[in-house]
């Protein structure tokens, strides 16, 4: 089975209200942990990575948080917007010569104006 | 070009056919991969290829037959598909494989099979 996988499937917030999206990983040899935003129709969009040796990192208005000792990721988006509404995937890097990135389940975030 | 392009967006075939999908980047980037993807199913790595050469299939079915004939493109022939086997295909490109970052996704190809 997947390492990855997330604790909500679904998440509905109001316009304006801070969201959070939670993420578990299984391989705690993963080095890096990407984001992404995929809306309907598109391909997965960068949003924000982290590797390993960080346990937080901002961007504009997302904030991702790593903790290793529980091996749990989450993505925080602050004021969130209608257009933050879609598909919300953590992505882990199994690292090694190859180097997978392996997908989590996905959280459907819906933003209600 | 920060873009993967890939075509078609949209394909239908019947289970007897051939056709092929195609991506393209012009970043310079010497990894390539396919993914597929179902509905509200995350993306499942297909292949990978590094610096033009095959370096990982996902155990996929020989139906499904990858091909990259230069740094820049990347093909997938499909023959003699199943209905199972309809989805979003995508595409992406990273600096090199290994390190997971700097992946760039294309928009995918919408294939059913009929």
């Amino acid at each position: 089975g997947e390492s990855v996988g997330l604790h909500l499937p679904t998440l509905s917030v109001q316009e304006g209200d801070n969201s959070i999206i939670n993420c578990a990983y299984s391989n705690s040899a993963s080095d890096y942990f990407i984001w992404y935003k995929q809306e309907s129709g598109k391909g997965p969009q960068f949003i924000i990575d982290i590797r390993s040796n960080m346990d937080k990192r901002q961007g504009q208005r997302v904030t991702v948080l790593l903790n290793k000792t529980v091996k749990h990721l989450s993505l925080q988006i602050a004021a969130t917007q209608p257009g933050d509404s879609a598909v919300y995937f953590c992505a882990e890097n199994y690292g090694g010569s190859q180097g997978n990135l392996i997908f989590g389940k996905g959280t459907k975030l819906s933003v209600k104006p | 070009d920060t873009e993967v392009t890939q075509t078609p967006k949209h394909l239908v075939m019947g289970m007897t056919n051939k056709k092929s999908l195609k991506c393209e980047q012009h970043m310079g980037h010497r990894a390539m991969y396919w993914y597929k993807q179902k509905a509200k199913k995350p993306p499942e790595l297909m292949f990978v290829y590094s610096y033009e050469k095959l370096s990982i299939n996902e155990s996929v079915p020989s139906r499904f037959s990858p091909e990259c004939p230069n740094s820049s493109l990347l093909n997938l022939h499909l023959h003699a598909l199943q209905p199972e086997d309809s989805a979003l295909y995508l595409c992406a490109s990273s600096p090199r494989a290994g390190t997971g970052d700097g992946y760039t996704f294309g928009s995918g190809t919408r294939l059913t099979v009929v």
